[in-house]
């Protein structure tokens, strides 16, 4: 397995602009998780899913923000419109389920940022 | 409100040396425990985890103890090699009302191995 695929690994935009972060997870995996990584906040869970099915969003900084996981191989996080501190590092990761013992595998992230 | 965070920030060690990392959380709630290795441009990679019901757990020249009295963590790397230089994050899993397990992670220690 080729591990949790993002897309695109690096993107610079401009203010207002529309950003869309794309992840596959792990095949066989069923949740899957998105995580900012900032100097000043360190690695923040933004939202995660379970078969699909978004469990929790509390982590979701604004409206701007949103996420879609339309099937168990594809997920997307999307920034509009897009803002200066919103530049990070975005990650996915996926996990085989929920449990607290089941171990996060993180793509190599998405860089964003936003001038 | 919860949190799980560091008590130093950056640690350099001679190769050779053993090398520890702490960690303190306030979450007396956390059910798992786990520490997550960074290396530059990658995403965290898991190391080791340990159960709440556990004060020490032994993998592959690392050690992670576990004080609940105190809520206090430590990784322990035996013979610290340059490819263990990286940051390390600890994180802690707790059951949410959701019915899931979330994840909070630590800000991060760096460390650094001289040759």
């Amino acid at each position: 397995d080729a591990g949790v695929i993002q897309s695109p690994r690096h993107e610079v935009t401009e203010m207002g602009q529309e950003v869309t972060l794309r992840c596959k997870p792990i095949s066989g995996h069923n949740s899957l998780f998105w995580y900012r990584q900032t100097m000043m906040r360190g690695l923040e869970l933004l939202i995660y899913f379970n078969n699909n099915v978004p469990i929790d969003d509390s982590g979701m900084p604004e409206d701007r923000f949103s996420a879609k996981m339309p099937n168990a191989s594809f997920s997307t996080l999307k920034i509009q419109p897009s803002e200066p501190r919103d530049s990070a590092v975005y990650f996915c990761a996926s996990a085989p389920g929920l449990s607290g013992d089941n171990e996060q595998f993180f793509g190599p992230g998405t860089r964003l940022t936003v001038l | 409100g919860e949190s799980v965070g560091l008590h130093l920030p950056t640690l350099s060690v001679q190769e050779g040396d053993n090398s520890i990392i702490n960690c303190a959380y306030s979450n007396s709630a956390s059910d798992y425990f786990i520490w997550y290795k960074q290396e530059s441009g990658k995403g965290p990679q898991f190391i080791i985890d340990i159960r709440s019901n556990m004060d020490k757990r032994q993998g592959q020249r690392v050690t992670v103890l576990l004080n609940k009295t105190v809520k206090h963590l430590s990784l322990q790397i035996a013979a610290t090699q340059p490819g263990d230089s990286a940051v390390y994050f600890c994180a802690e899993n707790h059951l949410e009302n959701t019915g899931g397990f979330k994840t909070i992670f630590g800000a991060g220690t760096r460390l650094f191995v001289k040759a």
